[in-house]
């Protein structure tokens, strides 16, 4: 059974700040693992999907990595703004097709 | 393209009472899920759908929930008999057509349930 940590749960930084989330796994049979960013009361957005073959992918400031045999994933966010607080989720999908989430990083970035 | 719509997207209800939600996903997406997310925790797999057809259930989906995707486009849930521990977010998550591994799932919005 797959399952998923992330820690730390919670995160305050000050604007300006490169941050660095953390994300493991125990299944490294996966197709896929997907961060999405989550804002209070509402659904998933998702951020960015690294392939299983693959070991880095880019969007804009977020930079997401794959290890899938040692089960880690990291998420770098490049000069923090307010607008990036949320709460962030990974999620390693396997042969089943469901995703499966850890709980969650709640990042702060204070102005 | 319009993403993924819930309704309703909150729910008050007494404990005992039935409820429904609706889900409505991208167009020409033929894969539909289900999660529920409590307070602090994140989104856990109820049920998916390959068109109408329901193709994965999780044991968290006990006797009192039931998902239909009739016609291979909207799709409820139902919980029957609603408890306090039914209280949660309810997420409906839709994917493309073909199988393959870049296919990311698109959430919609979410059907907040409280249960009194």
């Amino acid at each position: 059974k797959q399952e998923v940590t992330q820690i730390p749960a919670a995160l305050s930084v000050p604007e300006g700040e490169n941050l660095v989330l953390n994300c493991s796994f125990t299944d490294s049979a996966i197709y896929n693992l997907q961060w999405f960013r989550q804002d209070p009361g509402k659904g998933l957005t998702s951020l960015l999907l690294i392939q299983s073959s693959q070991r880095e992918q880019t969007s804009g400031r977020l930079n997401a990595s794959l290890d899938k045999s040692s089960g880690r994933s990291t998420l770098y966010i490049a000069a923090s703004q307010p607008g990036d607080s949320a709460t962030y989720l990974c999620a390693p999908q396997g042969g089943s097709e469901k995703l499966v989430f850890g709980k969650g990083m709640k990042l702060t970035v204070n102005p | 393209d319009t993403g993924v719509s819930q309704d309703p997207r909150h729910k008050i209800t007494k404990r005992g009472q039935n409820v429904t939600f609706r889900c409505d996903p991208i167009s020409e997406h033929n894969r539909l899920y289900w999660y529920r997310q409590t307070l602090g925790q994140g989104p856990e797999f109820l049920t998916y759908f390959q068109n109408e057809a329901q193709l994965e259930k999780s044991r968290l989906l006990s006797d009192r929930f039931s998902a239909e995707r009739p016609k291979g486009s909207f799709s409820t849930l139902e919980i029957q008999r609603t408890e306090q521990g039914d209280s949660a977010m309810y997420l409906c998550a839709s994917s493309p057509r073909l199988p393959s591994s870049t296919d990311t799932q698109y959430f919609g919005p979410g059907t907040r349930l409280t249960v009194l």
